[in-house]
């Protein structure tokens, strides 16, 4: 089975950088996906590493470790509207494509 | 496009109750799937269809919890009888059939479930 690990709660001031780990252990998967979730709505995909390294999307950037069963969600510029949820996800290597979540961190930005 | 949807959005119920929720994948999503998430903790994966058709329902708590996908479009989720426990946000999302390793799947809103 897969457990993944994340820190409860981070919290950094608007326009700082702000990196939130994932540490799993897996059998084995396909790769990491992370997913943004703001109070009361939907869980919304960010990015994905199939490969080891560094994938950019805007001001957003996640990373990937295999070797270190490790991965994070870079967030720069950080924006008041960045406070939310963020969840690493991996989908098991079988028929079914269903994602396993970890326990999701809960970012707040302040002024 | 509209993206998924679920009705209701809320619902407090007493244990006991029957509870329906419905869940309207993106049009021409043949993979759609339900997750719940308990108590602020992780986002678990209750069952997965493919059309019409259970392909994975591992994640599924118990006989209380029935899913149905008639036709292969929405989708329901009837607990019967509700219990305490059985309070969350209840996620369907649906995703394109890949053939590759990447299935993004698009989440709806949730259902905020309550028993009393």
């Amino acid at each position: 089975g897969q457990s993944l690990e994340q820190p409860s709660e981070v919290t950094a001031v608007e326009g700082a950088i702000v990196q939130i780990n994932c540490t799993y252990q897996t059998s084995g998967f396909y790769g990491l996906s992370w997913y943004q979730q703001h109070d009361g709505g939907a869980p919304t995909f960010l990015s994905y590493n199939a490969l080891d390294g560094l994938e950019e999307t805007g001001r957003f950037s996640s990373f990937l470790s295999r070797s270190d069963s490790y991965g994070y969600l870079l967030l720069q510029e950080l924006q008041m509207k960045d406070s939310a949820s963020y969840f690493c996800a991996v989908r098991e290597v079988d028929s079914s494509y269903k994602l396993i979540f970890g326990s999701g961190t809960r970012l707040l930005v302040r002024p | 496009e509209a993206g998924v949807t679920q009705f209701p959005s809320h619902s407090v119920i007493e244990k006991g109750q029957t509870v329906t929720l419905r869940c309207d994948p993106i049009s021409g999503h043949d993979n759609l799937y339900w997750y719940r998430r308990v108590m602020g903790k992780e986002i678990k994966f209750l069952l997965h269809f493919v059309k019409e058709s259970k392909q994975d329902e591992s994640g599924m708590p118990n006989n209380r919890f029935l899913a149905e996908r008639t036709g292969g479009t929405y989708s329901t989720l009837k607990v019967q009888p509700a219990e305490l426990e059985d309070s969350g946000v209840y996620f369907c999302a649906s995703s394109q059939d890949y053939a590759d390793s990447y299935n993004e799947q698009f989440f709806g809103p949730g259902t905020r479930l309550t028993v009393l």
